[in-house]
């Protein structure tokens, strides 16, 4: 049973506009919550996270928001840049801490942003 | 750079034999953590040692086991190999500075 769904496989965006890539979880333990880009032949890089006593968390161009009630998590990028394509990973913790903590990972969201 | 180096990048070999894949983590972290990553697939984790004992386990084939030595690298043992363990294995280390992936070997068996 997957615990953190991001159903939508892939995104396609123009260049400028909002990006918004969603993702679920159904894990009400889970109280840590991060944004991975993955380019290819490359490892995951950290962008953004959100601990579960908020509900927004935003750094430059990147804001992450969190509606527990719904077990939602949603990462907006304004405005998408070509950079930006790349797959898009939604992970959850049950640690907010930045000690040891293994995350439990969507299936991830290939963005790409249109010139 | 993350920090994380896993060797080799890149690992070719036939169905029943076994490798090993290797993680140093990032200066100053104790945990390790061993991701796989299959096609279409998110990333699935296998397993957690924290300054040399196995903290966690994940969904780890009895086939595969890990170890973390007192230097802190870490090695992931896969033996009889099958077609459908061909995938990326992640390394990540966790410590004050957060938690940070390597670039990964690909391990394709034929």
């Amino acid at each position: 049973d997957q615990q953190v769904k991001q159903n939508s496989p892939s995104l396609s965006v123009q260049e400028g506009r909002i990006s918004i890539l969603n993702c679920d979880y159904t894990n009400s333990m889970f109280d840590y919550f991060l944004w991975y880009k993955k380019y290819p032949a490359e490892g995951p890089t950290f962008l953004i996270s959100i601990s579960s006593i908020k509900d927004k968390n935003e750094d430059g161009r990147f804001t992450v928001f969190l509606n527990k009630s719904a077990k939602h998590l949603s990462l907006h990028i304004v405005p998408s840049q070509p950079g930006d394509s790349a797959v898009y990973f939604c992970a959850a913790s049950e640690s907010s801490g930045a000690g040891s903590y293994q995350l439990t990972f969507g299936k991830g969201t290939k963005l790409s942003v249109i010139p | 750079d993350s920090g994380v180096t896993q060797t080799p990048k890149h690992l070719i070999t036939a169905t029943g034999q076994r490798v090993t894949l290797r993680c140093s983590p990032r200066s100053g972290d104790l945990s390790v953590y061993w991701y796989q990553q299959s096609l279409d697939q998110g990333l699935q984790f296998l397993i957690q040692y924290y300054n040399g004992e196995e903290r966690a386990k994940g969904n780890i084939l009895e086939r595969f086991s890990a170890q973390q030595f007192p230097d802190l690298h870490s090695e992931l043992n896969l033996s009889s190999l099958e077609l459908g363990d061909s995938a990326l294995y992640f390394c990540a280390s966790s410590g004050v500075k957060g938690y940070t992936f390597g670039s990964g070997t690909r391990l394709t068996v034929v």
